[in-house]
């Protein structure tokens, strides 16, 4: 059993919608990432987040602590965020614990 | 300032076979992550090495082992590749538990025929 559960597995918007990516883990965490995968593989990291919120550009994430969640909002899409987002969560040993991904696709 | 470099982008073994991937870190970085992630799946953690020592590993048998240099760079071997083995391979760099994001490579794409 994956400890870290993203939702949902596949998404797909028109441009300029608001888009919400959801991930829950299991058990207690030291930060969470959110990452960003393009089709050739390469991860970028968006985010690291232990509490609150944090935004850059048309990107926000949050994170609740008490209820295990974290999610990723995207505001205005545009194709070109059309990627696997995905969230992992960073234990105190360093180590990453990553979810399944959410393939996101923009339509124009 | 290079970010994480991976070698070789690709390669194509057969069952049996050994394979050995290259991973260099970014600049000022100490630990490598090694990370298998399968098609359609989140990556799976394999190993973290710091200061040329195994300090982590995952659910993963001992066909799979690694090693970091005095240069901070890694290698991951693989032995009696299995069709299983098929993945893309990748690896993280950062500094030990400085809690900062790990920076990731573009990572080696093995596929085992």
């Amino acid at each position: 059993k994956n400890e870290v559960e993203q939702s949902p597995q596949n998404l797909t918007a028109q441009e300029g919608e608001f888009i919400t990516i959801n991930c829950s883990y299991s058990v207690g965490i030291s930060a969470l990432h959110w990452l960003q995968q393009h089709p050739g593989g390469g991860i970028v990291s968006l985010f690291m987040l232990s509490s609150g919120k944090k935004k850059h550009g048309r990107l926000i994430a949050t994170i609740n602590i008490q209820e295990k969640h974290s999610s990723l909002h995207i505001t205005a899409s545009h194709p070109r965020d059309s990627a696997v987002y995905i969230c992992a969560a960073l234990y105190n040993t360093d180590k990453l614990i990553f979810g399944t991904g959410t393939r996101l696709q923009v339509f124009p | 300032d290079a970010g994480v470099t991976q070698s070789p982008t690709h390669l194509i073994k057969t069952r049996g076979q050994q394979v050995t991937l290259r991973c260099s870190p970014k600049s000022g970085h100490d630990t490598v992550s090694w990370y298998q992630q399968a098609l359609g799946q989140g990556p799976q953690f394999i190993f973290q090495y710091y200061e040329e020592e195994e300090r982590q590993r995952g659910n993963f048998p001992d066909r799979f082992s690694g090693h970091q240099f005095p240069n901070y760079s890694s290698e991951l071997n693989v032995n009696a590749l299995l069709l299983g083995d098929s993945a893309l391979y990748l690896c993280a760099s950062s500094l030990y538990r400085n809690n900062q994001p790990q920076h990731f490579g573009d990572g080696t794409r093995l596929s085992i025929l």
